[in-house]
């Protein structure tokens, strides 16, 4: 099974609104990474925030972990027509030296 | 552009033919990792590198697989008697010497067995 878990699978708002997603996981962790793919092309790496850290501001996005729920956030503010892609929460297992495991991801769209 | 590279971008192939996908990761990257991605799913991790030794595969690589990273450069990943269950997108990420750290993804390879 799956380390993460990304919720909603789909999520479709209005530019300008703010889009939430979520993600949990099982095991205990090193860090917790976000990525976006855009439709048929690699993924981009957007934030790493480590186990000790609670939260993490990177322009519009604002990630924020949970270690004793197991969970993660992903908050894109004030969304652009350019932020539709999917999303992915990758999880670094503290059991795996070097892996880190992909949820299936959420896919946001944001109408014009 | 300094970023991961694969070739070829697209590949249809014949069930029972054998495919190869090269990867150009960043060059002072020391890691690079290869995944599979089919429609609606995240990436499955398939192997890694650390320079030129491969130090994990995944369950999920049969023995039709194998991938090399000669001289810790470039990489390939070979397909054997490819069979339909294998199209997928084929991706390849670099990172440096760090374990667990920023994956910096290129392009994907499109697979379709037909």
């Amino acid at each position: 099974s799956q380390q993460g878990e990304e919720d909603p699978q789909a999520l479709s708002i209005q530019e300008g609104e703010n889009a939430t997603m979520n993600c949990s996981y099982k095991t205990s962790i090193n860090n917790l990474q976000w990525y976006r793919q855009n439709s048929g092309r690699g993924l981009v790496h957007l934030i790493l925030i480590r186990s000790n850290e609670r939260e993490k501001h990177s322009g519009r996005l604002r990630v924020t972990l949970d270690t004793s729920k197991k969970s993660s956030s992903l908050l894109i503010t004030a969304s652009r027509a350019a932020d539709t892609a999917s999303y992915f929460c990758a999880t670094a297992p503290k059991t795996s030296y070097d892996k880190v495991i992909f949820g299936p991801g959420t896919s946001l769209s944001v109408i014009p | 552009d300094t970023g991961v590279s694969q070739d070829p971008r697209h590949k249809i192939t014949k069930r029972g033919q054998n495919v190869t996908f090269r990867c150009d990761p960043i060059s002072e990257h020391n890691r690079l990792y290869w995944y599979r991605q089919t429609l609606g799913q995240g990436p499955e991790f398939l192997t890694y590198f650390q320079n030129e030794a491969q130090l994990e595969k995944s369950r999920l690589l049969s023995d039709r697989f194998s991938a090399e990273r000669p001289k810790g450069s470039f990489s390939t990943l070979e397909i054997q008697r490819t069979e339909q269950g294998d199209s997928a997108m084929y991706l390849c990420a670099s990172s440096l010497n760090q374990p667990q750290e920023t994956q910096y993804f290129g392009p994907g390879t499109r697979l379709l067995v037909l």
